[in-house]
């Protein structure tokens, strides 16, 4: 079945661990996202990558890093994770065309993180 | 700086018509989107407007004034599974969106 695949679905961290979202889509989409949504708060960018072997930095992305190796996979990494960083991430991804959202983004089921 | 406005809740009768409105503004403006998101799951596409007016789709319509920095979603014949929070989100001259809350719409029998 065609879409993005997030691992895991959740996951309770203790503060100060390392931990990386995985992230994979097959529809050759050029450009992926990760967002995080809280309660009460729209949906934050937090990195993106426009096409493969680029990245950019979102609204926020203290804490977190990313890599974009190849066309499919975009894993978030979160180097030393803190209890603010507890929330729910949606990796999205989108057909770009001349550096642009021209479609529409499909979301992964998110991935729930509770950091303690 | 940007910002998107949206009503926290909103309540509504299976079978009835219900306007959830989105105000915006962003630095520039390429386009307008609404998502549906239920409760646990992932935000799903429902339309995007870039035109000012009204673009229909099946019982869900959109519209939007881009003079206004105005946008509403109607959804008729409202059906108990259309309980989900609606997010608006507006793209800037970026290409970045800028989303909203999200509108938590509640059907009642």
């Amino acid at each position: 079945i065609a879409g993005i695949t997030q691992a895991p679905t959740s996951q309770i961290l203790a503060a100060g661990r390392r931990m990386t979202l995985r992230c994979t889509q097959d529809m050759r989409h050029n450009a992926m996202y990760w967002y995080r949504q809280d309660l009460g708060l729209g949906l934050r960018l937090i990195h993106y990558s426009n096409t493969a072997g680029t990245t950019g930095k979102g609204e926020v992305p203290d804490g977190y890093s990313v890599s974009r190796a190849n066309t499919d996979d975009f894993p978030l990494t979160l180097a030393s994770a803190v209890p603010s960083q507890t929330s729910v991430y949606f990796c999205a991804s989108s057909d770009n065309s001349e550096g642009g959202l021209t479609g529409e983004l499909f979301f992964g089921e998110g991935s729930r993180l509770t950091v303690l | 700086g940007q910002n998107i406005d949206q009503p926290t809740e909103m309540t509504a009768t299976e079978g009835a018509i219900v306007q959830i409105n989105c105000t915006y503004q962003t630095s520039g403006f390429n386009g307008l989107f609404w998502y549906q998101q239920h409760a646990g799951e992932a935000p799903t596409f429902l339309s995007y407007n870039v035109l000012d007016g009204l673009e229909e789709k099946g019982r869900f319509s959109s519209f939007l004034s881009r003079s206004k920095g105005y946008s509403y979603l109607l959804l008729k014949e409202l059906q108990m599974k259309d309980s989900a929070s609606y997010l608006c989100a507006a793209m800037d001259s970026n290409y970045q969106l800028i989303w909203g809350a999200g509108t938590k719409l509640i059907i009642k029998p």
